[in-house]
Formats: structure tokens, sequence, C-alpha cells
């Protein structure tokens, strides 16, 4: 089955940048999707197709893929940018998330 | 504003089925889209269950596929989801959500709902 692999956590001292990995075989060929999710609440998408933020969604959430990985980066980390990260992308019919990223703000 | 709203039992007894809805507002499902379940067991990541296209058509999560139905109302605007012989590792907050569909994030999600599977 399809897999899209994630580090367990990333840290990062506040005004730095945080960069999140996504691997995944068919990345190259598949858009990602990127979910921010802070305790108790649904997931909002931060950034889809590879590059695309919503609107409503801050600048300094950005995000690229180069061949079989997709990365979000948060440029000038907050303290509000503490959550859980996830990837998706699809096979097929199917929506496949990442194992998610606890993004921690020092 | 599409608002998606999931309802059901938030108690299911081993062996037993798991039922719940999810009722749509501010968007008609008959106009299009994939809606879906996502589900995720606490303090752990999401799983897609499955979803359901607009004309009934169907997609499930390969590991599940056995246990699932996912049927859709137009006429209530609302979709549904049974897993069935439920365990306890079917206990999770349980997400409904829509997308445009391949190649599209998943872009409105309902507040979830916890189901525990207990006797």
């Amino acid at each position: 089955s399809y897999e899209l692999t994630q580090p367990p956590s990333v840290s990062v001292s506040p005004g730095q940048t945080a960069s999140i990995s996504c691997s995944g075989d068919k990345l190259g060929d598949e858009y990602a999707s990127w979910y921010q999710q802070k305790p108790g609440q649904s997931p909002v998408v931060v950034i889809y197709q590879h590059t695309k933020r919503p609107s409503g969604i801050p600048e300094r959430f950005s995000g690229s893929n180069s061949g079989n990985t997709a990365t979000l980066t948060i440029s000038g980390t907050q303290s509000m940018d503490e959550a859980d990260y996830y990837c998706q992308a699809w096979d097929s019919s199917t929506v496949i998330f990442g194992g998610g990223t606890k993004l921690t703000v020092l | 504003q599409v608002h998606l709203q999931e309802s059901g039992p938030g108690l299911v007894k081993p062996s037993e089925t798991l039922s719940l809805t999810c009722a749509v507002s501010g968007y008609s499902i008959s106009s299009g889209h994939y809606w879906g379940w996502i589900r995720q067991p606490p303090g752990q990541g999401l799983e897609w269950i499955g979803g359901i296209y607009q004309s009934g058509s169907t997609s499930y999560n390969p590991s599940l596929k056995s246990r699932v139905t996912i049927s859709v109302d137009t006429s209530k605007n609302q979709f549904s989801l049974h897993l069935s012989s439920v365990t306890a590792t079917d206990a999770a907050v349980y997400y409904c959500a829509r997308t445009v569909g391949t190649g599209h994030p998943v872009d409105y999600w309902g507040p979830g709902t916890l189901v525990t599977v207990s006797s």
C-alpha cells in the first residue's frame, strides 16, 4: 500500500524557519496537501497542490516539491504555529495521510 | 459557507455496527464533490475510511473495505457511515469531510464526534 513518511517531531525557535518533509513514491506525480491540527480541533488545510495557499492562511506558510518529497516551510515561526501537521496525497480515489509531525516552538 | 455536522451514538458495543450521519448545510450534495469519512484514534494520526460521490459511487480504504458502507441521501442532504463488527481499535474521533476529489485537498471538515467501543 502507498505510504507517506513524515518525521514524528520537529522543533524550532520562535522567529526561525521550520521545515517538515513528506516522502512518498507517488509525490512526483500526485499533488500533496498539508493540514494543521491543533488539540481538540479539526484539521485545516494550509497548503494544497504542493504550493498553493488557501485564503486566510498566513504568507509564512509555503510548500514545495522535489522528486518524491514534499516540504512544508513555516518562515518566522510563531508560538501559535505549534501543532500537528499532516501531509496528504491521493492514491486513485483513496486519500492517504502521512503519520503526522508534531511541531514544537521552543 | 459549507458546514458539516456528524451525529450518532458515542458508545458502541464490541461486534456491533457503528453508524454515523453527516448533515451538510450551505451546499447541495447533489451539486457534486466527494464526501468522505476520516477517523483519528486518541493520540494518533488521521486515517481515511472512504468516500462517496453524489452519484453514489464509493471508494473505501482497503484495510476497512470489508466492514464499511458509505451511503448518501440527497433528499436530506446528508451521507452516512456504517462500520460493522467494531472492536476497541475502532474507537476514534470520526470526521466527515468534503473534497473536490483526486488531486484536491479536503477543504471542509466537520467538528468530529468521539466514538467509544465498550460493553
